[in-house]
């Protein structure tokens, strides 16, 4: 079980736009510690989509956007388009485990 | 730029010691402000971090408590290259095991090698 929890999976059509939340507790997110988020398609490595919150490293689409409020974050696809489909995590650090902590991943499907 | 790359053994047996080593090329491995770290994720399911190190001095190691008693974390900055052993391994160590850099500001994951599948199996 995830210290971070996301959603299994959400979808959408092409062309909208879609939410994934990453709730956590006053250890971690609620403390302050940055929410980093990540895309996965299938078969790759995991690729930094969003850190610090809400800053997106170059070569990252402004279609993709970070918000942080008191335990929880999220992150937001707008103009969703086909190649969107991958899983997503988002990840913070933990006081009491002293470590990183990934959330459990929800898998975005475009319909 | 920089990159990482694993590289070790694809297939371990019950109860011997897992090996892996990432290769840091572009960059050194001595850049401050980033630890080296290790992130797994069993088949089909999400990812796992295991442990990181900073290189300077002796080498500061921090684990996640589920592994520490079995994760061995070191640096070779000579070879820019750092690397993993898990021992004692069952099937549920079966996994692809990531290498990646992690800021040591934000705690972000900014760069990944490809991952190499390593599977515990007789």
């Amino acid at each position: 079980q995830s210290v971070l929890t996301q959603p299994p999976s959400v979808s959408g059509a092409p062309g909208q736009r879609v939410t994934i939340s990453c709730t956590g507790s006053s250890s971690n997110i609620g403390a302050g510690f940055a929410v980093n988020w990540y895309q996965q398609v299938p078969g790759t490595a995991p690729k930094l989509l969003i850190y610090d919150d809400t800053n997106r490293p170059s070569g990252v689409p402004e279609r993709f956007s970070g918000s942080k409020s008191g335990t929880s974050a999220s992150l937001a696809i707008t103009g969703l388009l086909a190649e969107d489909e991958a899983d997503y995590y988002c990840q913070s650090y933990d006081s009491i485990l002293s470590g990183v902590i990934f959330g459990g991943g929800t898998k975005l499907t475009v319909l | 730029q920089v990159q990482l790359q694993e590289s070790g053994p694809g297939l371990v047996k019950p109860s011997q010691t897992l090996s892996l080593t990432c290769t840091v090329s572009g960059g050194s491995i001595r850049s401050g402000g980033y630890y080296w770290s290790w992130v797994r994720q069993h088949p089909g399911m999400g990812l796992e971090w295991i442990g990181y190190i900073y290189p300077s001095g002796s080498g500061t190691t921090h684990c996640h408590p589920s592994v520490h008693r079995l994760v061995t974390i070191s640096v070779d900055t000579s070879k820019n290259q750092f690397s993993l052993k898990v021992s004692s391994v069952t099937a549920a160590d079966t996994a692809v095991y990531y290498c990646a850099r992690l800021g040591a500001l934000v705690w972000d994951f900014d760069l990944w090698g490809r991952g190499t599948l390593v599977t515990v199996s007789s």
